[in-house]
């Protein structure tokens, strides 16, 4: 069984990066596609970015311009990269895999407060 | 504001069915049978209900179903249990190759 862990740090101070990772234990990166998504509090999900296993990348165009998305598949792991992080960049940032249309397996998510 | 427009708040009785709405445009729902559906209870992870619009992962309860009608899809929930009070949330691919989602819907069990 497919297991999704996020780590990093739970706060960041505006105007700094943001970085996340993702380790995937139980199972291969590929040949699979791997999304950060996330959740401001009381709000709904946002997607962010997905990278397949080979490093294709497309992201959410709202967010374009601060996100960096990557994959190192010797260590089973992806990584999320925002810059400039504002307040409303306050979420539980979520990992998942994707399977056909959907994300079937996700981590359990981390919390990432920005404020200085 | 959201990409695809889901009602805020459904309700329905123990045993009864009932259905959310999730609309789109030609450009993500209409054009595409690539639309998913996820539950979600407070403070957990989402879960994977509905994929490719109807399909439902192995194992998971036939109570669920999907379907499409132009630029909408519907998520239809029957034999309403006590444990499907939860956030349901639509997604689709789009013509730009990216995903959008639904606002969410709290389903309530009375």
């Amino acid at each position: 069984q497919e297991h999704l862990q996020e780590s990093g740090p739970g706060l960041v101070k505006p105007s700094e990066t943001l970085s996340l990772t993702c380790t995937v234990s139980g199972g291969s990166i590929s040949p699979y596609y791997w999304s950060w998504l996330r959740q401001p509090p009381g709000k709904g999900l946002e997607w962010i970015a997905y990278i397949s296993y080979n490093g294709r990348t497309n992201s959410n165009p709202s967010l374009k311009t601060r996100v960096t998305i990557s994959i190192d598949r010797s260590k089973n792991q992806f990584s999320l990269k925002l810059s400039s992080v504002i307040a409303a960049d306050t979420a539980v940032y979520f990992c998942a895999r994707h399977r056909d249309s959907g994300m079937d397996v996700w981590g359990q998510g981390t919390t990432v407060t920005v404020s200085s | 504001q959201s990409a695809l427009t889901q009602p805020a708040s459904v309700s329905g009785s123990p045993g009864q069915s009932i259905t959310i709405s999730c609309t789109g445009t030609s450009s993500d729902v209409g054009d595409y049978n690539y639309v998913s559906w996820y539950q979600q209870h407070p403070g957990k992870a989402p879960k994977l209900m509905i994929y490719d619009v109807t399909e439902r992962p192995s194992g998971d309860s036939n109570r669920f179903s999907g379907s499409k009608s132009g630029n909408t899809a519907s998520l239809t929930i029957s034999g309403l249990q006590a444990e499907d009070e939860a956030d349901y949330y639509c997604s689709s691919y789009t013509s730009s190759d990216i995903l959008v989602f639904g606002g969410g819907t709290k389903l309530t069990v009375l």
